[in-house]
């Protein structure tokens, strides 16, 4: 069983659409991230969380420390916010390390 | 642009050959991370730097090596081509070793032909 967990593993939606990624993982965690990748690999970091909840736009990060589960919402979904979402962590015991989910692949058809 | 500058960007060589990737890292950051994406896959880490000194190891080939210099950059060297080494390379840098605010390069992609 992987540490990282990602579902739905491909989403297809419509434009305007409230999304929902979510991520479970099962290892003691000092910080969860949440990535995107565009088509062509560029990856940009759209949050760090160790409690609660982060907003910035449309984009909206939770966690949930006892229950190891964060979600990624995306309100208003456009074909820009299409991507590969991917959750990390970084763990208690190696902080060296991010361990990955394997990548939610979100289309958002206009 | 985040920040950590990733050259080349794109880079074209025969099986065999060595390849010297390169990162600059973020203004401040101490640490350099390098990951592998190979075509469908996640991220896999690589190795880590901590000013200077490597910091951890992951699944790093034998035919790779990597180092970082005095001034923070890192090199990521890959020899003994093969066409399965073809893969996005990443580069992120952090303040600290615990990898609080990742902050990733936009990538070198290598085709081994």
């Amino acid at each position: 069983k992987n540490e990282v967990e990602q579902s739905p593993q491909n989403l297809t939606a419509q434009e305007g659409e409230f999304i929902t990624i979510n991520c479970s993982y099962s290892v003691g965690i000092s910080a969860l991230h949440w990535l995107q990748q565009h088509p062509g690999g560029g990856i940009v970091s759209l949050f760090m969380l160790s409690s609660g909840k982060k907003k910035h736009g449309r984009l909206i990060a939770t966690i949930n420390i006892q229950e190891k589960h964060s979600s990624l919402h995306i309100t208003a979904s456009h074909p820009r916010d299409s991507a590969v979402y991917i959750c990390a962590v970084s763990t208690m015991d190696s902080n060296y390390q991010l361990i990955w989910g394997a990548g939610t692949k979100l289309i958002i058809k206009p | 642009d985040s920040g950590v500058t990733q050259t080349p960007k794109h880079l074209i060589t025969a099986t065999g050959q060595r390849v010297t990737l390169r990162c600059s890292p973020r203004s401040g950051d101490l640490s350099v991370y390098w990951y592998q994406q190979s075509l469908d896959q996640g991220l896999q880490f690589l190795i880590q730097y901590y000013n200077g000194e490597e910091r951890a190891k992951g699944n790093i080939l034998e035919r790779f090596s990597a180092q970082q210099f005095p001034d923070l950059h890192s090199e990521l060297n890959l020899s003994s081509l093969e066409l399965g080494d073809s893969a996005l390379y990443f580069c992120a840098s952090s303040v600290d070793p615990g990898g609080y605010g990742y902050t990733f390069g936009s990538g070198t992609r290598l085709t081994v032909v």
